[in-house]
């Protein structure tokens, strides 16, 4: 039972660049989000999907772009990487009939030169 | 900005004494959570208690809530050294799909 996986573990960019963070869960869940935690903060939410086919800016969507591709997957997308996306991400999922427990990915760690 | 602000930023004990820390919310819930962070990892959910409760136990943890003060505490009794990790309170807004985290309080167990 894998629970949420994220897809890179670490990842290096150089300013500019494009990438694709890669989140799946296996819980059957509807609802999916995406954090990123900066040193010595909390998370911070980027974006979300309440349930398939829908998604919704969250506090720091700026420079993001998401995709809920079917249920069980949600993907992140940098267009044009700056430094000041340098953080971890996170991936969660949950479901509303369990008062919204999240269940958090590994993250991924993420540098942008 | 964050809807819950940890208090203490940072917590040092020893094995064996008690750890509380505590959690203040600006606007009305559905529930309260706390997550449990080992350094490098992802969250840990450790406990939920819904806005019409007022105290919840769950092994060595317990959670209080004052939804009039709008903050919650937790208790860790007992602490290990592996209890040490960052804690963080993350709040459920009334009709809202979002759950937003506080800024989160690092725990330290000297063994």
């Amino acid at each position: 039972n894998a629970g949420v996986t994220q897809t890179p573990k670490f990842q290096v960019l150089k300013t500019g660049q494009s990438m694709t963070l890669q989140c799946a869960q296996d819980m059957n869940h509807n609802s999916m989000y995406w954090y990123r935690q900066d040193p010595g903060m909390g998370l911070r939410l980027i974006y979300y999907s309440a349930s398939e086919g829908t998604t919704d800016k969250g506090e720091v969507p700026n420079g993001y772009n998401v995709s809920r591709l079917n249920k069980r997957e949600f993907s992140l997308r940098l267009e044009s990487a700056a430094p000041s996306q340098t953080s971890v991400y996170f991936c969660a999922s949950s479901e509303e009939v369990q008062g919204g427990i999240q269940y958090f990915g590994a993250g991924t760690r993420l540098s942008v030169l | 900005s964050q809807q819950g602000e940890e208090d203490p930023q940072a917590l040092s004990i020893q094995e064996g004494e008690n750890a509380t820390m505590n959690c203040s919310y600006k606007t009305s819930i559905n529930n309260l959570q706390w997550y449990r962070q080992n350094s490098g990892r992802g969250l840990v959910h450790l406990i939920l208690i819904r806005s019409n409760e007022r105290e919840k136990h769950s092994g060595r943890l317990r959670v209080t809530l004052d939804t009039s003060k709008k903050s919650s505490s937790l208790l860790i009794t007992a602490s290990r050294a592996a209890d040490t990790a960052s804690y963080f309170c993350a709040t459920r807004n009334t009709g809202g799909f979002k759950t937003i985290f506080g800024a989160g309080t690092r725990l330290f167990v000297k063994a």
